[in-house]
């Protein structure tokens, strides 16, 4: 158990619908990391945040926003979904946003299909 | 630009060495990492290494890195059923920058 939980685990969801995906960081983690896994592109970073600030970009499309809250844990609303949208989505988070060997911690991923 | 391209499957016997390549285009990575997933579980950090050092070991697990060629292997000896899962090869310019992995390589062990 990574101390990384992520609700919900599976979601089935309809084209042009929206979905919010939950991460709770392990206990004093205080940088939240999303990426998309899916069988094609492989593991790509969406986007970072440090202490409730946005850290890092990386290929996040407009139709995805992210957030981290004050109790840091952390949404990634995705809306207007499109087929291409259907993968797994991780939430990873590490102490002080990977300064030192940059170990993250992963959730179990949320596995999203758009139908 | 950073770009991480690895194998995307190896098949070894149960007792045999694995051996798990990784190439980057980055020269200025810093940090280079292995992580593995098994199934239906997220990534664990397996090993790293920083960009002066050559190899690292640590018990069943080899890691050699050539900076020039810019290629990172992973070497897993006596390689067991339970080592079955996918491997990452990741970069890290400082450390402070989101790690970018690469595909990853489905290693499946047979009995």
């Amino acid at each position: 158990d990574s101390g990384v939980t992520q609700t919900p685990k599976h979601l089935i969801t309809a084209t042009g619908q929206r979905v919010t995906l939950r991460c709770s960081p392990r206990s004093g983690d205080l940088s939240v990391y999303w990426y998309q896994q899916s069988l094609d592109q492989g593991l790509q970073f969406l986007i970072q945040y440090y202490n409730g600030e946005e850290r890092a970009k990386g290929n996040i499309l407009e139709r995805f926003s992210a957030q981290q809250f004050p109790d840091l844990h952390s949404e990634l609303n995705l809306s207007s979904l499109e087929l291409g949208d259907s993968a797994l989505y991780f939430c990873a988070s590490s102490v002080d946003g990977g300064r030192m060997i940059g170990e993250l911690f992963f959730g179990e991923g949320s596995r999203l299909t758009v139908l | 630009g950073e770009d991480v391209e690895q194998s995307l499957f190896l098949s070894v016997r149960e007792g045999d060495s694995s051996v798990i390549n990784c190439t980057y285009t980055d020269s200025s990575s810093t940090y280079l990492y292995w992580y593995k997933q098994e199934p239906g579980a997220g990534l664990q950090l397996l090993t790293y290494i920083f960009s002066n050092m050559d190899m690292k070991q640590d018990q069943r697990l080899t890691v050699l890195l050539n900076k020039k060629d810019k290629h990172l292997s992973l070497r897993i000896a006596d390689t067991q059923t339970g080592d079955s899962a996918i491997y990452f090869c990741a970069e890290s310019k400082s450390g402070n920058t989101p790690l970018v992995f690469g595909k990853g390589t489905r290693l499946s062990v047979i009995a």
